[in-house]
């Protein structure tokens, strides 16, 4: 079965600091790849998505990510954090093929908090 | 309205009663999902809807859970006999098309605790 892993599941930085947030999936074919994000209070927003050609996206906000596939990894970055990136961010997958809904595959979640 | 709209927005329900959760999409978005949340964990996918039809309802946990949808607009969830491992935050999503490039917009969720 199709999975998602974020390596770090709460994160503590300090303003200025540089992020980067692991994620791993499992699916051999094609996949379509997201960041979410969920502020306090709000509802998951895209951040940022991958579907072809330059495996390094760029989202809102100042941050980016990068597709590995031969590592099956999609890590998020940003250089410098804010105390208004403090969050909840998601990856999730998108396993194309036969048989694809569009369904996604969620990752369990990173908590960012960010010390002003 | 702008985004998916979802009611109510907390439930507290006895076990083993009936729930109904409510999910108005985007205007014109034909594909719905519905996903739990259950604390400390990420999203599972439950049901989703093209149209008013539900090609892929292998989310289900059990035979208790089941949905519809009133052609391309408001779906609802319903909960029979819930149980405690009920309780969750249920959310709903919405997309434009069916080429599955276009992104999933969600609601606020419905959280739902089962006492």
């Amino acid at each position: 079965a199709q999975s998602v892993s974020q390596h770090n599941h709460h994160v503590i930085l300090s303003e200025a600091a540089s992020l980067e947030l692991g994620c791993n999936y499992s699916y051999g074919g094609t996949v379509n790849l997201f960041w979410y994000v969920q502020y306090p209070g709000q509802h998951l927003q895209l951040l940022l998505k991958y579907f072809s050609g330059d495996p390094l996206v760029k989202g809102i906000k100042g941050f980016e990510a990068e597709f590995i596939k031969s590592k099956f990894s999609f890590n998020l970055r940003k250089p410098s954090v804010q105390w208004s990136d403090t969050a909840e961010y998601f990856c999730a997958v998108n396993a194309l093929g036969s048989g694809n809904t569009g369904k996604l595959i969620f990752g369990q979640g990173t908590t960012l908090q960010v010390k002003p | 309205g702008a985004g998916v709209s979802q009611s109510p927005s907390n439930k507290v329900t006895e076990k083993g009663k009936d729930v109904e959760l409510r999910c108005d999409p985007i205007s014109g978005h034909t594909a719905l999902y519905w996903y739990r949340q259950r604390l400390g964990q990420g999203l599972e996918f439950l049901i989703y809807f093209q149209g008013n039809s539900a090609p892929d309802k292998s989310g289900l946990p059990s035979d208790r859970f089941s949905a519809e949808r009133t052609g391309e607009s408001v779906s609802t969830l319903t909960i029979q006999r819930t149980q405690q491992e009920d309780s969750a935050v249920y959310l709903c999503a919405s997309s434009l098309v069916t080429d599955y490039n276009q992104p999933q917009h969600f609601g606020d969720g419905t959280r739902l605790s089962i006492l």
